[in-house]
């Protein structure tokens, strides 16, 4: 059973960097599967940010690609997430998770519990 | 890409139907049959309900069923329960490698 858990810090400051790794148990990051992050702001919908393949092959919601990057630790079995220059509206709860099949079709089948971060002076 | 349209809201009494619909283009919904969807409870993750349209992941009941026409996808959940009450949403593969999610609906059994 793929478990993924997302750590990083609750509070950002504006122009600042946030980032945020997913540690994944019970599988590896490398098994052929896409890993992701998605958002949920405060009383708004799901926001897919970025997917990537342990490869490095990686794709960006184009709204957000140029202040994105996502990339993958194999030798800690753990995958993370850049967003910098954020501001008030990068304030979410963020989520990584794995795809349900080795295409990238963008169907997400193990969640992680999710994050908040601020972002706030 | 833009959010594909969902209903803010719908409801229904328990043993009813509920469907919602789930609205984009041809770029997206219309254009590939990768259409998923996902419940989501107050504090919890997301759960994958659909996948594919219309196929269910293991341990859904099969009160939850999804269907497509044209570039609008629907959600139907069956003999509703209380426990069904939460938020869902669609999403959809948007070509070019980007995914798509709708703007969410809250059901609420009355």
């Amino acid at each position: 059973q793929v478990q993924l858990q997302e750590s990083g810090p609750g509070l950002v400051k504006p122009s600042e960097t946030l980032s945020l790794t997913c540690a994944v148990s019970g599988y590896s990051v490398t098994s052929g599967y896409y890993w992701g992050w998605i958002r949920r702001p405060p009383g708004k919908g799901l926001e897919w940010i970025g997917s990537m393949f342990h490869s490095g092959i990686s794709y960006y919601n184009p709204s957000l690609k140029s202040r994105v990057t996502i990339s993958v630790d194999t030798s800690k079995n753990q995958f993370s997430l850049k967003l910098n220059s954020v501001t008030a509206a990068d304030t979410a709860i963020y989520y990584c998770a794995q795809t349900r099949s080795t295409a990238w079709y963008g169907d997400f089948d193990y969640w992680g519990q999710g994050t908040l971060v601020t972002v706030s002076s | 890409q833009s959010a594909l349209t969902q209903p803010p809201s719908a409801s229904g009494s328990p043993g009813q139907s509920v469907t919602i619909s789930c609205t984009g283009s041809s770029s997206d919904v219309g254009g590939y049959n990768h259409v998923s969807w996902y419940q989501q409870h107050p504090g919890k993750a997301p759960k994958l309900i659909i996948y594919e349209v219309n196929k269910r992941p293991s341990g859904v009941p099969d009160r939850f069923s999804g269907s497509k026409s044209g570039s609008t996808a629907s959600l139907t959940v069956s003999g509703l329960q209380a426990e069904d009450e939460s938020d869902y949403y669609c999403s959809s593969y948007a070509g070019s490698n980007n995914l798509a999610f709708g703007t969410g609906t809250k059901v609420t059994v009355l």
